[in-house]
């Protein structure tokens, strides 16, 4: 199975701050990287899909990067609502796994 | 609207089975992998398997195999999660997915999972 490894395991930022989320899979997936997000109480929301693709409907200050094994999530102005818990996917190969999440905080 | 409902919440002993189901509206049920994926309290996320709705094809996480049954009812446009054998840490909130396809160079398949349903808490406690 691939592992994938994301850091930090959570962050404390405020409004208007620039974040960058990273994810690591312990082999290379292409641009098999997607990520998603999720408040609590509710259902994964898809944000990137393809490293670097931003879904339908989604905030142009998310924005995803890299290929191989190295990937990032960057959020460019932080808003209130952006305060949740971030998942990479890798869609490479199966298992499709996730990472294990990173809590962003106030 | 588009969207995937599932069924209500369930408790059950352990080494009993839950089915869950999830209704798809909106979309044509046949042209999108069902993916089912699980969530205990306080945990991440992981994958179970997908159900292909147009021919009944199914992959399972190799966990999962043995215990774990993925169906579908096309003419009313439901997928179904089996789930036999539980166990206390089969506790989780169960979530129905759609998966969309991306035809990645050289012509491999990403999905990504772009419609989720709410989610069912499956508890399994004696």
């Amino acid at each position: 199975d691939i592992h994938v490894t994301q850091s930090p395991s959570s962050l404390s930022a405020s409004v208007g701050d620039r974040v960058t989320i990273t994810c690591r899979a312990s082999q290379s997936i292409s641009s098999f990287l997607n990520w998603y997000q999720q408040k609590p109480g509710k259902a994964p929301e898809l944000l990137i899909y393809a490293a670097s693709s931003l879904q339908s409907g989604v905030s142009s200050r998310f924005s995803g990067s890299g290929s191989g094994t190295d990937f990032t999530l960057t959020i460019s102005s932080l808003e209130p609502e952006d305060f949740a818990t971030y998942y990479c996917q890798q869609s490479f190969s199966i298992p499709y796994t996730f990472g294990q999440g990173t809590k962003l905080e106030i | 609207q588009v969207q995937l409902v599932q069924s209500g919440a369930e408790v059950r002993k352990p080494g009993a089975s839950v089915k869950v189901s999830c209704k798809a509206s909106g979309y044509t049920f046949t042209g999108y992998y069902m993916h089912w994926v699980r969530q205990a309290p306080g945990q991440g996320l992981e994958w179970m398997g997908w159900i292909n709705p147009n021919s009944g094809g199914t992959n399972y996480a190799q966990r999962f195999q043995g215990r774990v049954t993925m169906t579908r009812d096309t003419s009313i446009t439901t997928g179904y999660m089996e789930l036999s054998g539980l166990r206390s840490d089969d506790t989780a909130v169960y979530y129905c997915a759609r998966s969309t396809a991306t035809i990645m160079p050289p012509g491999e398949t990403l999905r990504r999972f772009d419609l989720w349903g709410r989610g069912t808490l499956v508890t399994v406690s004696s």
